[in-house]
């Protein structure tokens, strides 16, 4: 069975506005990733969080981890029109070297309306 | 320049026919992936590469057959295709951070959306 599972599925706001996005997933990690998939695009990374750490910022982004909950959130601060996109969390698990796999959520699509 | 690289963009071809698609990176990178792309969007990795040698082999077709040349390129050979196998199929590369453990970022090619009819 699938390890992330996004929640919203959909989520519609206001430019401007927070959008949040929460993550759960199933068994212990060594990382949480959250990428973004434009339409019709390949997916572009966006921020790593190690199962040791608790929250990271980039930008406007803000994402936490909470191990014992098994869960992540993506929080993008006043967002924009380009934010318009599906968003994905994908898991890292602990196993060694190059046969980590990262294992993908189904993804939440974002729209941001101007 | 494009990162990862992924040609044809669009591929449209009958059951029972054999396709290739072909992938390539320039960010110097051991790892490369294949994923599959459904209509309800949910990726499923297919097949990982480290250094030209098959790591991680999901549940997949023995139909579809990955082949790696050298490490920069990813080519993914699909034969008898069926209507099952209509999705976007994208390549991915990373590299292992090898300082610390195994976390690391994939770079995504646009992907090819392969419709069999």
């Amino acid at each position: 069975s699938q390890q992330g599972e996004e929640d919203p599925q959909a989520l519609s706001i206001q430019e401007g506005e927070n959008a949040t996005m929460n993550c759960s997933y199933k068994t212990s990690i060594n990382n949480l990733q959250w990428y973004r998939q434009n339409s019709g695009r390949g997916l572009v990374h966006l921020i790593l969080i190690r199962s040791n750490e608790r929250e990271k910022h980039s930008g406007r982004l803000r994402v936490t981890l909470d191990t014992s909950k098994k869960s992540s959130s993506l929080l993008i601060t006043a967002s924009r029109a380009a934010d318009t996109a599906s968003y994905f969390c994908a898991t890292g698990l602990k196993s060694t070297g190059a046969n980590s796999k990262l294992t993908f959520g189904k993804g939440i699509t974002l729209s941001v309306r101007p | 320049d494009t990162a990862v690289s992924q040609t044809p963009k669009y591929l449209v071809t009958q059951m029972g026919n054999d396709k290739s698609i072909k992938c390539e990176q320039n960010l110097g990178h051991d790892t490369m992936y294949w994923y599959k792309q459904d209509s309800k969007k949910f990726l499923k990795i297919m097949f990982s590469y480290n250094n030209k040698e098959l790591i991680i082999n999901e549940t997949v077709p023995n139909r579809f057959s990955p082949k790696s040349p050298d490490k920069a390129h990813l080519n993914l050979h699909i034969n008898s295709l069926e209507l099952g196998d209509s999705a976007v199929y994208f390549c991915a590369s990373s590299q292992v951070l090898t300082s610390g453990g195994n976390a690391y970022e994939q770079y995504f090619g646009p992907g090819t959306r392969l419709t069999v009819t």
